[in-house]
């Protein structure tokens, strides 16, 4: 079985700082690895995702996120965050091949100005 | 392009009751898949429809059960609703034959039980 921590449940930042979402997770299998985002009353949004290859990988609006296989880690990462990245993000991963998303709990990030 | 759609939005049921919601996948899509999200936390696996059968299930009572229709569209079905149904129930479609075909998700209904 797969599973996934988020070792920060809130992250207020300020506009225009870098942000950082930490991501672990635990899988005796190769594994795919994902980051969604959840704006209020909306559903999950994919913003990138790591299958093979290249351990850094960039998604949409400026966010990227480094697959760490030695530490288990997909930390997720944006140099300068704008007040609309405030949201709820979520990490999942998933066995290679499946479609069955183990996800985090959830970080909820809030960028002030 | 039509995405995922899901229906009711919003639904508030009593204990015991049954509930049904209903999913339309992205165009062209062909699988299927529920999630429940209760307050705070992330989204846990139902199951998956493919062919309209059941693929893979989660860690959930057979109470919740769930259907496929040849249109590719699906519905999820609780029994004997419990305080803790209550929850925002994701619907996400991919599509098989496409290798890593992410998922996309609607925007969930919102079922209370009270």
């Amino acid at each position: 079985a797969q599973s996934v921590t988020q070792l920060d449940s809130q992250v207020p930042v300020f506009e225009e700082a870098p942000v950082e979402l930490r991501c672990n997770y635990s899988s005796s299998v190769s594994v795919y690895l994902f980051w969604y985002v959840q704006y209020p009353n909306q559903g999950l949004q994919l913003l990138l995702k790591y299958l093979s290859g290249s351990t850094l990988v960039k998604g949409i609006n400026g966010f990227e996120a480094e697959f760490n296989k030695s530490q288990t880690s997909f930390h997720l990462r944006k140099p300068s965050v704008h007040i609309s990245d405030t949201a709820e993000y979520f990490c999942a991963v998933t066995p290679s091949g499946n479609y069955k998303l183990s996800f985090g709990a959830g970080t909820t990030v809030t960028v002030r100005a | 392009d039509a995405g995922v759609t899901q229906s009711p939005t919003h639904l508030i049921k009593t204990r015991g009751q049954q509930v049904t919601l209903r999913c339309s996948p992205k165009s062209g899509h062909d699988t299927v898949s529920w999630y429940q999200q209760a307050l705070g936390q992330g989204p846990q696996f139902i199951f998956q429809y493919y062919e309209e059968e059941e693929r893979q299930r989660g860690n959930f009572p057979d109470r919740f059960s769930g259907h496929q229709y040849p249109n590719y569209s699906s519905e999820l079905n609780v029994n004997a609703l419990l305080l803790g149904d209550s929850a925002l129930y994701l619907c996400a479609s991919s599509l098989v034959s496409v290798s890593n075909s992410p998922l996309h998700f609607g925007n969930g209904t919102r079922l209370t039980v009270t």
